[in-house]
């Protein structure tokens, strides 16, 4: 079946240390998307790309880091640098650059639970 | 910032009733959609507006856009405990379809 799979599906990271969330589709979507996702509270963009090879940042990028090396894959790194990494990140995908980017729904991955040790 | 601001926060009814929930924005849209969270998993998309459009229907679903107002509404008619989850709305203003998202209503459904 066609869609995203996000894993693990639960993560701790200790003080200091850089952890990396996978996401990968199935889907043939140009663009992909992360988002964070804090208790009771909507989604905010941290970094989405186009096309591969390219990224952009979103609204709250600062301590995290991407890579865009294969149409269907978009690895998150949370870095030491995030200091309140606590909570649950979600990854998408929409149609991109080749379906005109716009009137697009994004599908989502079941997400990961990013917890500090 | 949020784009969208979803009304009211949290919604409690009965079975078999209807449930509508409103989202404001503050920005011109290129299109709205609204998105379901059941506890604990991702967004599933459940409709999409375009900005020239007023009213749409799918299933028991029904949603509203008023770009005059900057405002939109879900309509969920007869509902079912299955309908208990967060519902979210989400804007898109510019090409690349980056999304916006407000905060989400939560929508219980007693049976």
């Amino acid at each position: 079946d066609g869609g995203i799979t996000q894993s693990p599906k639960y993560l701790f990271r200790k003080e200091g240390q850089n952890v990396t969330l996978s996401c990968e589709q199935n889907l043939n979507h140009d663009a992909m998307y992360w988002y964070r996702q804090d208790p009771g509270q909507g989604l905010r963009l941290i970094y989405y790309s186009q096309i591969v090879n390219d990224f952009q940042k979103g609204d709250i990028a600062e301590g995290y880091s991407v890579s865009r090396e294969k149409k269907e894959s978009f690895p998150l790194t949370v870095t030491s640098a995030q200091k309140n990494p606590t909570a649950f990140y979600l990854c998408a995908s929409g149609g991109g650059y080749s379906t005109g980017g716009k009137n697009q729904p994004q599908h989502f991955g079941d997400g990961t639970r990013l917890s500090i040790l | 910032s949020q784009q969208g601001e979803e009304d009211p926060q949290a919604l409690s009814i009965q079975e078999g009733e209807n449930a509508t929930m409103n989202c404001s924005y503050k920005t011109s849209i290129n299109n709205l959609q609204w998105y379901r969270q059941n506890s604990g998993r991702g967004l599933v998309h459940l409709i999409l507006i375009r900005s020239n459009e007023r009213e749409k229907h799918s299933g028991r679903l029904r949603v509203t856009l008023d770009t005059s107002k900057k405002s939109s509404s879900l309509l969920i008619t007869a509902s079912r405990a299955a309908d208990t989850a967060s519902y979210f709305c989400a804007t898109d203003k510019a090409a690349g379809n980056k999304l916006t998202f407000g905060g989400g209503t939560r929508v219980l459904v007693k049976p």
